[in-house]
């Protein structure tokens, strides 16, 4: 079968850096996303990541090992506005999405 | 605003009657997502469209729910005698070709609750 696995909620601090890990195992791999989901909001685009290696955007990076079935999703310098559900999903052979149920980061100042 | 747009935003309905939702996607774009996203859980894929043609449609996904895309360009999901556990956030989003680092795009949802 497929699945994707994160953390239920994490909390972290103002300006502190936080680090969310996904793991997944599915048919075949067309890329990982990671999308950030405010309550009672659509989710929002963040990062793709297809090839091994770190991608930094801003205070935001992703990392991906094909080989371990592992990313992460590094947030640096919180702020408040941070606080939201990041959802990790990965394409699969047919291009579709496979979701995560998603990790409540909680940010506390 | 050239983005993904749904409506309604918001329905109220009662147990048994039929409910439509509507769903624009960017203009270019081919590809046309339906998800079903509940409380604390990621979207949960229902169909999909490339073009008019429906190319996928959730094996967990009931004979109430039907589709349509008919001229490629908006799309309209109803659920048909509606039942509680119908209740959730449903998301359209669009992408351009479905491939690769072509993300999706999502509308803001309708919040669909059924009494």
């Amino acid at each position: 079968g497929q699945n994707i696995d994160q953390p239920t909620e994490m909390t972290a601090t103002e300006g502190a850096i936080v680090q969310i890990n996904c793991t997944y195992q599915t048919s075949g791999f067309n890329g990982l996303f990671w999308y950030q989901q405010h309550a009672g909001e659509a989710p929002t685009f963040l990062s793709y990541n297809v090839l091994d290696g770190l991608e930094e955007k801003g205070r935001f990076s992703s990392f991906l090992s094909r080989s371990k079935g592992y990313s992460y999703l590094l947030l640096k310098e919180l702020q408040m506005k941070d606080s939201a559900s990041y959802l990790c999903a990965v394409s699969d052979s047919n291009y579709q999405l496979i979701w995560g149920a998603g990790t409540k980061l909680i940010i506390k100042p | 605003d050239t983005g993904v747009s749904q409506d309604p935003r918001h329905k109220i309905t009662k147990r048994g009657q039929n409910v439509t939702f509507r769903c624009d996607p960017i203009s270019e774009h081919n590809r046309l997502y339906w998800y079903r996203q509940t409380l604390g859980q990621g979207p949960e894929f229902l169909t999909y469209f490339q073009n008019e043609a429906q190319l996928e449609k959730s094996r967990l996904l009931s004979d109430r729910f039907s589709a349509e895309r008919p001229k490629g360009s908006f799309s309209t999901l109803e659920i048909q005698r509606t039942e509680q556990g119908d209740s959730a956030m449903y998301l359209c989003a669009s992408s351009l070709m479905g491939t690769g680092e072509d993300e999706q795009f999502f509308g803001p949802g309708t919040r669909l609750t059924v009494l």
